[in-house]
């Protein structure tokens, strides 16, 4: 089966500006979610997607981050202005119901 | 929040030699999951674990599930180089999908 396709794989940005990153999930699976991986550290939770519902966004900085499912599918995660601690890879995993999950490669991001 | 807990942060070690790791959970888990990741890769599922005290094998590696299900282990027998990544441990607690990951353990292997 196809894997989770993540866009872009690297982007570089200034402080203050906005970023989007886009995830496609494998077919059929239902949830999905971004994580946020700072170098040496495991991947935290920012937002869970049941279909295109928001599941727990608890630790979403929600002033400055914003993520979308919209039919369900695909999935976009913003950041709008970046702060230089949000550098890091950005991780979209899914899953299908009692499967473990599965990642895509991750876009990482560095803000100057 | 429920916090994970992982150590050693960084294990070196000659290639021959065991490996382990070591995961804590603060609260009760309903399952815990070990994941690994190569250099400049994304985290890969190994195996989840469910009950307590289940103990799980694959080749070289063993996976423990503590009897109270707030710890575990992974323990790998006579490293080889292929083996070099870092390895997370991620806890379930509670009825929704939501995973706490650890810190991981780098395991870096001399040839």
């Amino acid at each position: 089966e196809a894997g989770v396709a993540q866009s872009p794989r690297y982007k570089i940005i200034e402080k203050r500006q906005s970023v989007a990153f886009w995830c496609n999930p494998i077919s059929g699976h239902a949830t999905l979610y971004w994580y946020q991986q700072i170098l040496g550290q495991g991947p935290k939770l920012l937002i869970q997607f049941q279909n295109n519902g928001v599941v727990d966004d608890s630790q979403l900085p929600k002033d400055r981050f914003s993520a979308e499912r919209l039919k369900g599918v695909d999935s976009t995660l913003k950041i709008q202005p970046a702060k230089l601690e949000d550098s890091a890879v950005y991780l979209c995993a899914t899953r299908s119901y009692n499967s473990p999950l599965h990642f895509g490669n991750g876009t990482r991001l560095t803000v100057t | 929040g429920q916090q994970v807990m992982q150590i050693p942060q960084y294990q070196h070690v000659q290639e021959g030699e065991d490996f382990t790791t070591y995961c804590n959970s603060s609260t009760t888990l309903s399952n815990i999951q070990w994941y690994k990741q190569r250099p400049g890769g994304h985290p890969v599922f190994l195996i989840q674990l469910v009950k307590s005290g289940e103990v799980k094998k694959q080749k070289r590696l063993t996976f423990q599930f503590g009897e109270a299900k707030k710890n575990s282990s992974l323990h790998i027998t006579a490293t080889q180089t292929t083996d070099v990544g870092t390895y997370f441990c991620a806890g379930r607690a509670g009825s929704n999908y939501k995973l706490t990951f650890g810190k991981g353990t780098l395991l870096t292997v001399n040839p």
